[in-house]
C-alpha cells in the first residue's frame, strides 16, 4: 500500500516557467490537500479538493491552479513560475469516515526551487 | 480567521530536562492534531486530541487539550536526542472534514 505518492521529489524551475506536481493516493479518499511549507511559516493551505471533479482556494492560492478529474489524483499547476513559490510542497488525503481519529496521510513532499 | 500560535518557535534543551510547548489556537474547536517532521521528510501524526480534557501520551511525549482556553500543550519529559524534530499543532475548526490550519511549529534540539 503505497498511501500518498508525489512526484517529482525535487525540481528546478526558471522564472516564467510552468510545471505541474502530481499527487496520487491509493486509499480511496475523498479530500485532498496541497500545502506549502516554508521555514517559519508553518504549512498553509494552497488549495484542496473534497471529491472528483471539485477544487476550492485555501489561504495562499494564487498563482497555482489545481485539477481533481480522478479521485485518486490531485495535480498542482504553476504556469508561470516566481522565485517567491520556492517552497516544499506537501500533498494530504483524509477519508470522511476517518477523518476526525486519524486526520491527513501526508505524502513525502515536493522540493520545487524557482531560479 | 482561525489563528494557531505555538511557543515557542526553537527550543534547545537539554538531555533529561523536561520542556512544554503550547499551542493555542483563536476559535473555538475540540479537535487538534500533533505532528512530527524529521528534517527533510515528511509530518508523522503523533496525537488526536477529539474532546476537552484529552490526554494522549507516547513514550516520553504526552499531549493535553483544553477546549474552554483553546489551549493544548505537548509536554516532553526526560528529553532525549531521538526527539530532535520540529512539532506541529493543527486545528479542525468544524465538523471534521475540512482543512486543517497549522501552528507555524517549534523546532525542538535536544543536546547532551
Amino acid at each position: 500500500n503505497a498511501g500518498v505518492t508525489q512526484t517529482p521529489k525535487f525540481r528546478v524551475l526558471k522564472t516564467g516557467q510552468s510545471m505541474t506536481l502530481l499527487c496520487a493516493q491509493d486509499m480511496n479518499h475523498e479530500y485532498m490537500y496541497w500545502y506549502r511549507q516554508d521555514p517559519g511559516m508553518g504549512l498553509r493551505l494552497i488549495h484542496y479538493s473534497v471529491g472528483e471533479g471539485t477544487t476550492a482556494k485555501g489561504e495562499v492560492p494564487d498563482g497555482y491552479n489545481v485539477s481533481r478529474l480522478k479521485k485518486q489524483n490531485f495535480l498542482l499547476g504553476l504556469e508561470s513560475a516566481a522565485p517567491s513559490q520556492t517552497s516544499v510542497y506537501f500533498c494530504a488525503s483524509s477519508y470522511p469516515e476517518t477523518f476526525t481519529n486519524y486526520g491527513y496521510t501526508f505524502g513525502s513532499g515536493t522540493r520545487l526551487t524557482v531560479v | 480567521e482561525l489563528k494557531v500560535e505555538q511557543n515557542p518557535l526553537f527550543l534547545s534543551m537539554q538531555e533529561g530536562k523536561n520542556y512544554t510547548i503550547y499551542c493555542n489556537y483563536s476559535t473555538t474547536s475540540d479537535r487538534l492534531y500533533w505532528y512530527r517532521q524529521d528534517p527533510g521528510k515528511s509530518l508523522e501524526s503523533l496525537f488526536v486530541l477529539l474532546s476537552n480534557g484529552a490526554v494522549k501520551q507516547e513514550g516520553r511525549l504526552m499531549a493535553s487539550l483544553d477546549t474552554k482556553a483553546r489551549l493544548s500543550t505537548l509536554h516532553i519529559t526526560a528529553a532525549v536526542h531521538d526527539l530532535s524534530a520540529t512539532y506541529f499543532c493543527a486545528v479542525d475548526i468544524r465538523a471534521g472534514n475540512t482543512p486543517l490550519v497549522f501552528g507555524k511549529g517549534t523546532r525542538l534540539s535536544v543536546i547532551a
